[in-house]
């Protein structure tokens, strides 16, 4: 059975304040990893996906993999009210299905 | 990125009717699309797995007669609840790759909230 785990929070941060959201699987063969957000009431929206170890940054965003940990997290820097979301982790199977495997997500408040 | 259409937006039923949630790519062609079922505060499962001119593949758990999908072109793919129950009422969403890399690269449609009476 595979597994994504993250911590369903909710996790508060002061406006401009890092905020860390972590995320685990259980597949050592997983190769695609993605993070999402997702309003209340809307659909997921992607934010940012790596597949090799180390950081991958966009903009106020950064994503850092380690597979030999089976950890995936997402850093949010300079975090705004409007960041305040649900943020869905989802991992994808080994052999490059595009079936993906989500976490139940970290509920984040950015407070003013 | 690639626009994914998904219509209704809401939709009240009585029991024992059908709803039709139709999911469509609006600037890409997607060979396979994906519907998804989340219930409140809890994580989208995957329902089953759409493939343009075949039949869909349904995950364990889920009944093939009852969420009927038909994906009859490349940029459209229907889900159909037949005779809905109050057990049925959730938010279900449709996704679409737009193919690799990185494969899993999903966009997803804005979602049905279904509500059975």
């Amino acid at each position: 059975q595979k597994e994504v785990e993250q911590n369903s929070g909710p996790l508060s941060v002061p406006e401009g304040a890092i905020a860390s959201l972590n995320c685990t699987y259980s597949d050592r063969g997983s190769q695609s990893f993605f993070w999402y957000r997702q309003y209340s009431g809307k659909s997921p929206e992607l934010i940012m996906f790596i597949y090799s170890n180390g950081d991958k940054e966009d903009g106020r965003f950064t994503a850092q993999l380690n597979k030999a940990s089976q950890y995936v997290s997402l850093l949010i820097r300079d975090s705004q009210p409007s960041d305040s979301a649900t943020y869905l982790c989802a991992v994808g199977f080994q052999g490059g299905s595009e079936k993906l495997v989500f976490g139940k997500g970290t509920k984040l408040t950015v407070n003013p | 990125g690639a626009v994914v259409s998904q219509h209704p937006s809401w939709v009240i039923c009585k029991s024992g009717t059908s709803v039709k949630i139709e999911c469509r790519s609006l600037d890409f062609q997607a060979t396979t699309m994906f519907w998804y079922r989340q219930f409140p505060k809890q994580s989208l499962m995957l329902m089953a797995t759409s493939n343009e001119g075949s039949k869909a593949t349904y995950e364990q758990g889920v009944e093939k007669d009852k969420f009927l999908i038909n994906h009859a072109s490349l940029t459209l793919s229907t889900l159909t609840v037949t005779s809905a129950h109050p057990e049925d009422s959730s938010f279900y969403i449709c996704s679409a790759s737009t193919g690799g890399p990185p494969t899993g690269k999903l966009f997803f449609g804005s979602g049905t909230q279904l509500s059975v009476l």
